[in-house]
């Protein structure tokens, strides 16, 4: 299973795009990058996935380099409703929420 | 649509007694899993099943065991539980393949003392 590695909290201020680093030196090929994000006192919800280049949907993007060794979750314009605490999961993709890791995710705080 | 509904929500319970926690999902996935949280950290896997009848051990089975007879239901068992398995335990279901994304319920808050 490919380990990741995220900061273990960020700041930042309500309005500004917040970028969300996550290393996977061993990601595997057929393995895919997920974003989930998490409020206290609930369960983990998908935010995006991707393969490799770039994905966007409606909530936030996702940056994933040539080698894929690491990927960025951006979201813009953040609120105060932004602050929770984001996973950055690897694995094969039909089988993602069962074989990866979740880790310690990343505590982003947004502060008006 | 519900989701994945968990029951109960809350429990307290004496060191070596047993309990069931039951997990629901009416979205018809075949992928059903357990996580737990400690405080501070992120999820780990107890137990996932492939599909109806199936079962296998993730992370941290010890001390757990699961059953899923029918496809919607996955049941998380402690048969005599211990201060260590004071814990939040998620649910989470998800589709076999295309799209990966897991649904996962409000969670159990379990306290052994």
């Amino acid at each position: 299973l490919a380990k990741t590695t995220q900061p273990i909290s960020m700041d930042s201020y309500e309005g500004q795009e917040v970028n969300i680093t996550c290393s996977h030196n061993n990601i595997a090929t057929n393995d895919y990058i997920t974003w989930y994000q998490q409020f206290p006192s609930q369960g983990p919800r998908f935010i995006i996935q991707g393969y490799k280049t770039k994905v966007t949907n409606e909530v936030a993007s996702l940056f994933i380099p040539a080698d894929r060794k690491s990927s960025t979750l951006s979201l813009p314009r953040v609120s105060l409703s932004d602050t929770a605490v984001y996973y950055c999961l690897v694995g094969p993709h039909n089988t993602n929420a069962g074989k990866s890791t979740f880790g310690d995710g990343t505590t982003l705080t947004v502060k008006p | 649509n519900a989701g994945v509904t968990q029951t109960p929500k809350f429990r307290v319970l004496k060191t070596g007694q047993s309990m069931t926690l039951l997990c629901a999902q009416d979205m018809n996935h075949e992928y059903m899993y357990w996580y737990r949280q400690d405080p501070g950290m992120g999820l780990r896997l107890i137990h996932y099943s492939v599909g109806e009848g199936t079962t296998a051990k993730g992370e941290v089975p010890d001390g757990y065991n699961v059953s899923r007879l029918k496809k919607q239901n996955f049941l998380l068992g402690l048969e005599s539980a211990a201060p260590s398995q004071t814990s939040v335990y998620f649910c989470a279901s998800s589709r076999i393949r295309g799209d990966t994304e897991a649904f996962f319920g409000q969670g159990t808050r379990l306290t052994v003392v």
